[in-house]
């Protein structure tokens, strides 16, 4: 059980458009959504805590405007990089949570060339 | 505030020793602690969770844990290495009534034939 899918697993797009990225939580609801990056042999960075039905709450640093979340329902929460750069090309990953836990996506791969 | 430090970003040890994989926290709270695995390309999956239960704490595919507080430590061993072990292994804390993780830096696990 609590199985968390994205889509795409990887997007390749041209600098200056947008994409989004779908997780979704499969077999339970998630509360919480949490959306992270990972830079080549780097750690996960946390970028945004969302909640369903309410704005997400970004950390520090991340622009709002840029990667837009929202959280739609109790399973499905999206990322949308907006107008995106060869800088933001990276590796996406959510998770949902449920109680203490969280649970991952397989991550996303993108690309801006 | 909660912080997590993993010593050695990269460990390498003979397929058949022991490995062990060190992780040390801080936390104002009592924490809850984890290990993920990370293959490339691909999400985190959960090996072992310390949730303020017995301190030792067995996972999956022969990893196990010791809680210590004392040492504030929370250290991932195995006693005999596979191939397949050869991954990315990230040790977190988070804690009761709060989903969100800090996670370390990580460390490369290689399993030399």
């Amino acid at each position: 059980g609590a199985v968390v899918s994205q889509h795409p697993s990887r997007v390749i797009c041209k600098s200056g458009t947008s994409v989004k990225i779908e997780c979704r939580s499969l077999d339970f609801q998630a509360t919480t959504m949490f959306w992270y990056r990972q830079f080549p042999k780097q750690s996960l960075m946390l970028m945004a805590t969302s909640n369903e039905g309410s704005k997400a709450t970004y950390e520090q640093g991340v622009e709002k405007d840029k990667f837009l979340i929202n959280h739609a329902s109790l399973t499905l929460s999206t990322l949308t990089v907006t107008s995106a750069h060869p800088e933001d090309s990276s590796f996406y990953i959510c998770s949902g949570g449920r109680g203490y836990e969280q649970y991952f996506g397989p991550g996303t791969r993108l690309t801006v060339t | 505030a909660q912080s997590v430090t993993q010593l050695g970003s990269h460990v390498s040890v003979s397929e058949g020793a022991l490995v062990l994989l060190r992780c040390n926290y801080s936390s104002s709270v009592p924490p809850y602690l984890f290990w993920y695995v990370q293959y490339p390309n691909q999400g985190l999956q959960l090996l072992l969770k310390y949730t303020s239960a017995a301190t030792l704490v067995k996972g999956i595919n022969g990893f196990e844990a010791e809680f210590k507080k004392s040492e504030t430590s929370f250290h991932l061993t195995k006693p005999s290495a596979h191939m397949s072990d050869a991954a990315e292994y990230f040790c977190a804390v988070g804690n009761f009534g709060n989903e969100k993780l800090t996670f370390g830096t990580g460390t490369r696990l290689t399993i030399i034939p």
